[in-house]
């Protein structure tokens, strides 16, 4: 099944902790990204990459590290995570010229 | 700076209507556009996209309709459905064509059905 794989679903750390939430897909598109989902703020992007080795600043990338070492996995990493942090992250991929095709979450808590 | 954002974050429509779901944006660089739909703890889900060079597309149920002078969105729903009751998002590209990594969401607009 075509799909784009993330985990955890649920993570709970505390500040300073550093994490990585995994994200996978199988379709082989070039493009991959992570957004982060706030109530009142919506869907606003970390990263994306256009492929391996290349990546961009989304609109909210403060914090938040990214690696694009094999074209189907886009690791997101929290070196320091703060509360600040605590949000519904998801992961996506698209082949180019199309629109992203969404994980089904990752609920951080950092306390 | 850029934005997209969606006219009514609450939309209340009975079962068998029809619903129209607004977007405006405000880059006028942006050439290709796309509307989600979120239910209860899941990811976004692809519904319908369109390019620039057009100015209506239709789908399954679905049609999207971009007025590029005004920059407004639109997402018409023909005899809505329970299973249609969700958060809409409209998403726009800034970078054209030849990049399509950057993708800016609305606020969304909450779709309630009645049966």
């Amino acid at each position: 099944e075509a799909q784009v794989t993330q985990n955890p679903r649920y993570l709970i750390t505390v500040t300073g902790k550093k994490l990585t939430v995994t994200c996978s897909q199988n379709m082989n598109h070039e493009y991959m990204s992570w957004y982060r989902q706030d109530p009142g703020l919506g869907l606003r992007q970390i990263y994306y990459s256009m492929n391996v080795e290349v990546t961009d600043k989304g609109d909210v990338p403060e914090g938040y590290k990214v690696s694009r070492k094999e074209k189907r996995n886009f690791p997101l990493i929290l070196e320091s995570p703060s509360p600040n942090q605590t949000s519904l992250y998801f992961c996506a991929s698209s082949k180019t010229g199309e629109g992203y095709t969404f994980g089904s979450g990752t609920r951080l808590t950092v306390v | 700076g850029e934005s997209v954002g969606l006219h009514l974050p609450t939309l209340s429509v009975q079962e068998g209507d029809n619903s129209i779901i607004n977007c405006a944006y405000s880059n006028s660089a942006s050439d290709y556009f796309i509307w989600y739909k979120q239910e209860s703890g899941k990811g976004p889900q692809f519904i319908i996209d369109i390019r620039s060079n057009m100015d209506k597309r239709q789908g399954q149920r679905v049609t999207v309709l971009l007025n590029k002078t005004v920059k407004h969105l639109s997402l018409q729903i023909a005899a809505t459905q329970p299973g249609d009751s969700a958060v809409y998002f409209c998403a726009e590209n800034p970078h054209g064509s030849g990049n399509t990594g950057k993708l800016i969401f609305g606020q969304g607009t909450t779709l309630q059905v009645k049966p």
